[in-house]
């Protein structure tokens, strides 16, 4: 089967570093996405992955390994907007998004 | 980027009635749209993807004939949820994108919260 894995929840300080993983076992592999939802709104785009290494873009980065079947995306300078569900989700074969659960982050002082 | 208005944003209906949700792509036209819906604190499950001029495609578990979708352009699909009950009440969204044709990012709209008493 198909599988998207990613922590539950975690929690960083406000101006410091984190970073969310997600390893994934897919069938077929177009690419993988990173989203951001606020509670109660739709999913944003962050970032597209579809070779290996790092794409930056500002505060965010993530990173690809199609190897590993796996993926992180790092927030630096964290601010307390960035209070937010990230979503992993990966495009198949068939060009269909496969969804992780979500990695609830809290952002305190 | 890329724009996508769904309307209404809020809805609240009695239980039996019908409710239509329109999915719009303002500035661009895509050839596949996706609905989704999503309980509170619990991730996105997609419904159906339905690709313009064709049925279309449900995901397991999902009824067609309670969840009608039309997907009569390039820039408009709707969802139609006949005879609501209150456990149909969740947080549905739509998504654009012509995914396998060089745009595989899907663009979502705002989502429309329904709620069915």
């Amino acid at each position: 089967g198909q599988n998207i894995d990613q922590p539950t929840e975690m929690t960083a300080t406000e101006g410091a570093i984190v970073q969310i993983n997600c390893t994934y076992q897919t069938s077929g592999f177009n690419g993988l996405f990173w989203y951001q939802q606020h509670a109660g709104e739709a999913p944003t785009f962050l970032s597209y992955n579809v070779l290996d290494g790092l794409e930056e873009k500002g505060r965010f980065s993530s990173f690809l390994s199609r190897s590993k079947g796996y993926s992180y995306l790092l927030l630096k300078e964290l601010q307390m907007k960035d209070s937010a569900s990230y979503l992993c989700a990966v495009l198949d074969s068939n060009y269909q998004l496969i969804w992780g659960a979500g990695t609830k982050l809290i952002i305190k002082p | 980027g890329a724009v996508v208005s769904q309307h209404p944003s809020r809805v609240i209906c009695k239980s039996g009635t019908s409710v239509k949700i329109e999915c719009r792509s303002l500035d661009f036209q895509a050839t596949t749209m996706f609905w989704y819906r999503q309980f509170p604190k619990k991730s996105l499950m997609l419904m159906a993807t339905s690709n313009e001029g064709s049925k279309a495609t449900y995901e397991q578990g999902v009824e067609k004939d309670k969840f009608l979708i039309n997907h009569a352009s390039l820039t408009l699909s709707t969802l139609t949820v006949t005879s609501a009950h209150p456990e149909d009440s969740s947080f549905y969204i739509c998504s654009a994108g012509s995914p396998g044709q060089g745009a595989n990012e899907q663009f979502f709209g705002p989502g429309t919260r329904l709620t069915v008493l």
